[in-house]
């Protein structure tokens, strides 16, 4: 069963300050994926990653890979109010069928 | 124009009834899912159908019954209906193997009193 552990699951954070979020899986995966969940919203699609070492970076939020790790992170920099939400990463792979398994999400709260 | 799109959007019901949600997708995706997500947030995959097939099928009560008239389609059915059901349903879709992600549609907020 492919497994996926974020870290931290709550995190509160000052405005202009930075943080990682971290994702780690369990077996082997073809795909990583971070999602933004706003509270009573769907999930908004942020970042896929494809391959080792990959890095994509949108406005204040980066992610990247580590295959050989099994982890992802996801960094804040200097981080805003907009940014509070729930981020989810998640894995597919062919065993999963290509269904997405999440971790249990980090609610983020930037506070001023 | 809503690429995956969920109705209805709010579904309030009474134990034991039955109940449907319908989902459908106009990107063209091969593949269709439902997910639930619980009171703690948690998502977790229920079904999923690539091409009117049937792929994934986890661990739920058989009370839950998909169906899929057509690639575009992709709908729940729920029997009996019961408290620990209450939870937010997803439906998404993606092209397998594309790697360019997953759409997910507006979400179903499912109470059952």
């Amino acid at each position: 069963e492919l497994k996926v552990e974020q870290n931290p699951l709550f995190l509160s954070m000052q405005e202009g300050k930075n943080y990682t979020i971290y994702c780690n899986y369990s077996t082997t995966s073809d795909r990583l994926y971070w999602y933004r969940q706003d509270p009573g919203k769907s999930l908004e699609s942020l970042f896929v990653l494809l391959s080792n070492g990959a890095v994509k970076q949108e406005g204040r939020l980066m992610a990247s890979l580590d295959t050989k790790a099994r982890l992802s992170t996801l960094h804040i920099t200097a981080a805003v109010h907009d940014l509070s939400a729930t981020y989810f990463c998640a894995v597919d792979n062919s065993n999963s069928g290509y269904a997405l398994n999440f971790g249990k999400g980090t609610s983020l709260l930037v506070t001023p | 124009d809503t690429a995956v799109s969920q109705t209805p959007k709010y579904l309030v019901t009474q134990m034991g009834n039955d109940k449907s949600i319908k989902c459908e997708q106009n990107l063209g995706h091969d593949t269709m899912y439902w997910y639930k997500q619980d009171s703690k947030k948690f998502l977790k995959i229920m079904f999923s159908y690539n091409n009117k097939e049937l792929i994934i099928n986890e661990t739920v009560p058989n009370r839950f019954s998909p169906k899929s008239p057509d690639k575009a389609h992709l709908n729940l059915h729920i029997n009996s209906l019961e408290l620990g059901d209450s939870a937010v349903y997803f439906c998404a879709s993606s092209q397998t193997l594309a790697g360019s992600g997953y759409t997910f549609g507006s979400g179903t907020r499912l109470t059952v009193v």
